[in-house]
C-alpha cells in the first residue's frame, strides 16, 4: 500500500464549480500535512497547510481526519487558473515529506 | 522568503556520462536537504535524504551507487547522475526546509534531465 494515496483524475469541470479532492495516509505518526500545486513541468508550490480544525484560504478549504487518516482540499468557484495537480504531502517525525500521485484538474470555460 | 536555488534547470547529456545538480539554499542554513525525482504523470518521488557532513539515506530501490549526494555544507547539497542511461531521463527536484523558522518545505526549480 503506498503511504499517501490521490485518485489521480483527472477531474473536469466547468468554471464556477465546486470540486474536492481526497487524499488518505498510511503512517499514524504523521505530523503535519499540506496541500500542494504543481504546474506542467514545474516544482510544486506550497498551497496550504492543513489543520487538525480545518482551515480555510479564499475559496480554498482544507480539512484533517486524523482518526480516518485522510485529508482534503474543496476549491470553490472554480477558476481556469484552478487548472493544475495537486498534490497532497504528509510529513513524518523524521521531517521526510511524501507526495501522493497528485490529482489533475482541468477547469473548462 | 526562504528561496532553494537548484542548477541547472535542463540538462541533455550522453548515455555513459555523469550529470551534477546542485542545490542551494540562498538564505537559510539547510542541514537536511531532500532529492526527489518524478517520471512524466507521475508523484515525486522522494530518492534521498542529503545530511550535512554525513552520509545521504537513500530510500529503498534507489542506487547509492549511481545516486551520489555530496553535502558538503549548510548550504549546498549535489545530486550527480554516475553513468547515465536514457531510463534516468526524468524531472529531478531538491527541497530544504528552514528548521530555525520551522517553515514549510521549499523547492528548487527541478532540473529536467534528458539523456541521450
Amino acid at each position: 500500500r503506498k503511504e499517501v494515496e490521490q485518485d489521480p483524475g483527472p477531474f473536469n469541470v466547468p468554471e464556477g464549480a465546486t470540486v474536492a479532492f481526497n487524499c488518505t495516509y498510511s503512517n499514524s505518526a504523521s505530523q503535519s500535512f499540506f496541500w500542494y500545486r504543481q504546474d506542467c513541468r514545474k516544482e510544486p508550490k506550497l498551497l496550504m497547510s492543513v489543520y487538525s480544525s480545518g482551515n480555510e484560504d479564499g475559496r480554498f478549504t482544507a480539512q484533517l481526519n486524523r482518526a480516518s487518516q485522510y485529508i482534503s482540499l474543496l476549491i470553490r468557484d472554480s477558476k481556469l487558473s484552478d487548472s493544475a495537480t495537486y498534490l497532497c504531502a504528509v510529513r513524518d517525525n523524521t521531517d521526510k515529506l511524501i507526495f501522493g500521485t497528485g490529482t489533475r484538474l482541468q477547469v473548462f470555460p | 522568503g526562504a528561496v532553494v536555488s537548484q542548477h541547472p534547470s535542463r540538462v541533455i547529456c550522453k548515455s555513459g556520462t555523469s550529470v551534477k545538480i546542485e542545490c542551494r539554499s540562498l538564505d537559510f542554513q539547510a542541514t537536511t536537504m531532500f532529492w526527489y525525482r518524478q517520471f512524466p504523470k507521475q508523484s515525486l518521488m522522494l530518492m534521498a535524504t542529503s545530511n550535512e557532513g554525513s552520509k545521504a539515506t537513500y530510500e529503498q530501490g534507489v542506487e547509492k551507487d549511481k545516486f551520489l549526494i555530496n553535502h558538503a555544507s549548510l548550504t549546498l547539497s549535489t545530486l550527480t547522475v554516475t553513468s547515465a542511461h536514457p531510463e534516468d531521463s526524468s524531472f529531478y527536484i531538491c527541497s530544504a526546509t528552514d528548521r530555525a523558522r520551522n517553515t514549510e518545505a521549499f523547492f528548487g526549480q527541478g532540473t529536467r534531465l534528458t539523456v541521450v
